[in-house]
């Protein structure tokens, strides 16, 4: 069974720094770009950022460029979302996921 | 960035048919952004339906169907069911970067 599981989620003031976690199981996260994606509440979704197989190449929403850093680590079978400078903005739920599959999300909340 | 646009809110009878649609501000919508259709429901996580224009993964009920149409990406339900009631996202690849349109409400009634 396909399952990716974030963590790392929490309340942090703003200004602050989070990084999230997303690991795979069920399938090899090497085969795949990766992104992740958020849902503030009560919103649509937003993609965030996403990242190529061998991690050489990675996108992101203009509101998260030089704020956000994705990462993997294919032999963890794992993604990251490094997060600084967090704004209230940012209060979202955050999805890792795969072109198939989604994770359940973990919530970051901006706030002081 | 590029707009991502659809419709804000759609009704159907049960056993009938709707087209949802995606638009792109830069124009008309190709394969070669890859779209993508996906379901969320209250407090879940979305589910992806739709890949690749028209392509369906394994969970994906008959009865949903992806095309081009009209410049668009576009999401047909043939013969809607209750369960069917949730809201749908698409997403457009250009060239690296994703964009979600803002959503479809269906309702089914």
């Amino acid at each position: 069974e396909v399952q990716l599981v974030e963590s790392g989620g929490g309340l942090v003031q703003p200004g602050g720094s989070l990084r999230l976690s997303c690991v795979a199981s069920g399938f090899t996260l090497s085969n795949y770009w990766m992104n992740w994606v958020r849902q503030a509440p009560g919103k649509g979704l937003e993609w965030v950022a996403n990242i190529k197989r061998d991690g050489n190449e990675k996108y992101y929403v203009d509101s998260v460029k030089g704020r956000f850093t994705i990462s993997r680590d294919n032999g963890k079978n794992s993604l990251y979302l490094q997060m600084n400078s967090l704004r209230a903005e940012d209060t979202a739920v955050y999805y890792c996921a795969s072109p198939g599959d989604w994770g359940q999300g973990t919530l970051v909340t901006v706030s002081s | 960035q590029a707009v991502v646009t659809q419709e804000p809110s759609l009704t159907v009878s049960p056993g009938g048919t709707v087209t949802l649609t995606c638009g792109s501000s830069t124009g008309v919508v190709t394969s070669g952004h890859y779209p993508f259709w996906f379901q969320q429901k209250p407090g879940q996580a979305p589910r992806t339906l739709i890949y690749d224009t028209s392509n369906k993964h394994s969970w994906t009920p008959a009865r949903f169907s992806g095309s081009l149409l009209g410049g668009k990406a576009a999401l047909t339900l043939s013969g809607a069911q209750p369960e069917d009631e949730a809201e749908y996202f698409c997403l457009l690849s250009y060239s690296g970067p994703r964009v979600f349109g803002g959503g479809t409400k269906l309702t089914v009634l």
